[in-house]
């Protein structure tokens, strides 16, 4: 069984280093195939996909937020952790990390999704 | 980027009724749309994955159809716990893009 749960701050202050971890249990980000990747809503609003990681360590990322995001794992710990620097008002959200499918015909679909994790962004 | 354009926003609808949703891609994704069912507070949940394959647990009367640009979700007859949020979501090519959502409501 897949789980994912996300654990960080649940205020930062702007301009400040937000670091969010994503712990899972249920496969492995050493696999081949396997991805994890994070997402985030707004309060109201719809989602919008960050960034992913894949078993080979390669990376993609929004192109909005590029130059703010990192994306890293340690597949030792069954973690992957985001990072987004310079923190604004607008980046409050609750931050979701998800496991993508990626077998043929999967449609690459987030299929299992943590619980989230809520972010206030505020001095 | 492709743009993802979901509608209706919103839908009133009774239980036992059918309803269709529909994403307009900018752009053809092939068979790579996915949909979402999101309660309030709740993280989202896979329903539908490569556009018409039914997510293992879900219930029969969600389908999807479609290709290339128009995608749609369609409920066959709406149930009590149905009426919440569902959000398309392409996964053609990165960056992912996702719909703006469709509220479902109880008229």
């Amino acid at each position: 069984q897949i789980t994912l749960k996300e654990s960080g701050p649940t205020l930062v202050k702007p301009t400040q280093t937000l670091t969010l971890t994503c712990t899972f249990s249920g496969f492995s980000l050493s696999t081949s195939g396997v991805v994890v990747g994070w997402i985030r809503q707004p309060p109201g609003k719809a989602l919008e996909w960050l960034a992913l990681i894949y078993w080979n360590d390669d990376k993609r990322y929004s192109p909005s937020l590029k130059s703010r995001v990192t994306i890293t794992k340690d597949t030792s710990k069954n973690q992957v952790v985001l990072t987004m620097t310079n923190m604004d008002p607008v980046d409050t959200a609750t931050y979701y990390c998800a496991h993508r499918r990626s077998s043929l015909g999967s449609g690459n679909a987030f299929d299992i999704w943590g619980q989230g994790t809520v972010v206030t962004v505020s001095s | 980027d492709i743009q993802m354009t979901q509608s209706p926003s919103s839908l009133s609808a009774s239980v036992g009724d059918r309803v269709t949703i529909t994403c307009r891609a900018s752009q053809s994704i092939s068979s790579y749309l996915n949909w979402y069912q999101q309660k309030p507070g709740k993280a989202p949940k896979l329903l539908i994955y490569a556009t018409s394959s039914l997510q293992s647990g879900v219930p029969s009367r969600f389908s999807g159809s479609g290709s290339g640009t128009e995608l749609t979700l369609t409920i066959s007859s709406l149930q009590p716990e149905d009426f919440v949020t569902y959000y398309c979501q392409q996964s053609y090519t990165t960056p992912y893009t996702f719909g703006q959502g469709t509220k479902l409501e109880i008229k």
